[in-house]
């Protein structure tokens, strides 16, 4: 089955600092792969997405591509802010499921 | 547009009790899931169904159960609580693979 690995955290920046938080994967076929963002004490809210190879999700200063040859999928913003901490998930699904990493804390300082 | 709309959002229950997590879209979804979200573990998914009348089994299936007998519905029982539910359940909706699953705000449930 299909399964994704993400960097442990938390990750610890501070303000206008570069993010990366790597996610691999495995799979059958070509999922379609996610980034999901969680803020405290709420539900998962989709960030970005993309359905092939690279291709680059983006959203709120945040990017991702589709690396097929090294199944990643790593998050990326280039300039972090403090309401940018929350728990961050990747996910890759094919057909109806969907498979998430085990969430990478990002704690933002000013 | 309510999108995902989960009750309750918090449950205490006793051993050996049951009880129904109730969830509902109006995006006219096909696709529904229940995950539980544990610490360190992610989200690991229970049951999904992708349309009315079709469920299956996720990764941890065992002690639930599931129905979809319309679009908009897909409840989660819990037939004999333990202790090891306690958890944070979250039902998600969907269009396609492709677009991302929309997520319900989650039900908390404790388990004593």
């Amino acid at each position: 089955g299909n399964s994704v690995t993400q960097m442990e955290g938390p990750v610890t920046l501070s303000e206008e600092a570069f993010l990366t938080i790597n996610c691999t994967y495995t799979a059958t076929g070509y999922p379609s792969l996610f980034w999901y963002v969680q803020y405290p004490g709420e539900g998962l809210q989709l960030l970005l997405k993309a359905t092939k190879a690279d291709d680059k999700g983006s959203n709120k200063g945040f990017e991702a591509t589709y690396r097929k040859e090294t199944t990643s999928f790593h998050l990326e913003k280039g300039s972090v802010q403090v309401s940018d901490s929350a728990v961050y998930f990747c996910a890759a699904g094919s057909f109806q499921k969907l498979v998430f990493g085990t969430g990478t804390r990002l704690l933002v300082s000013p | 547009n309510a999108g995902v709309t989960q009750t309750p959002k918090f449950q205490v229950l006793k051993t050996g009790q049951s009880m129904t997590l109730q969830c509902a879209q109006d995006m006219n979804h096909e696709y529904m899931s229940w995950y539980r979200q544990d610490p360190g573990m992610g989200l690991r998914l229970i049951h999904y169904s992708v349309g009315a009348g079709i469920t299956d089994q996720g990764e941890v299936p065992n002690g639930y159960n599931v129905s979809r007998s319309t679009t908009e519905d897909f409840p989660l029982r819990l037939l004999s609580a333990a202790p090891s539910q306690t958890s944070v359940y979250f039902c998600a909706s969907s269009f396609d693979r492709g677009r991302g699953y929309t997520f319900g705000s989650g039900t908390r449930l404790t388990v004593v």
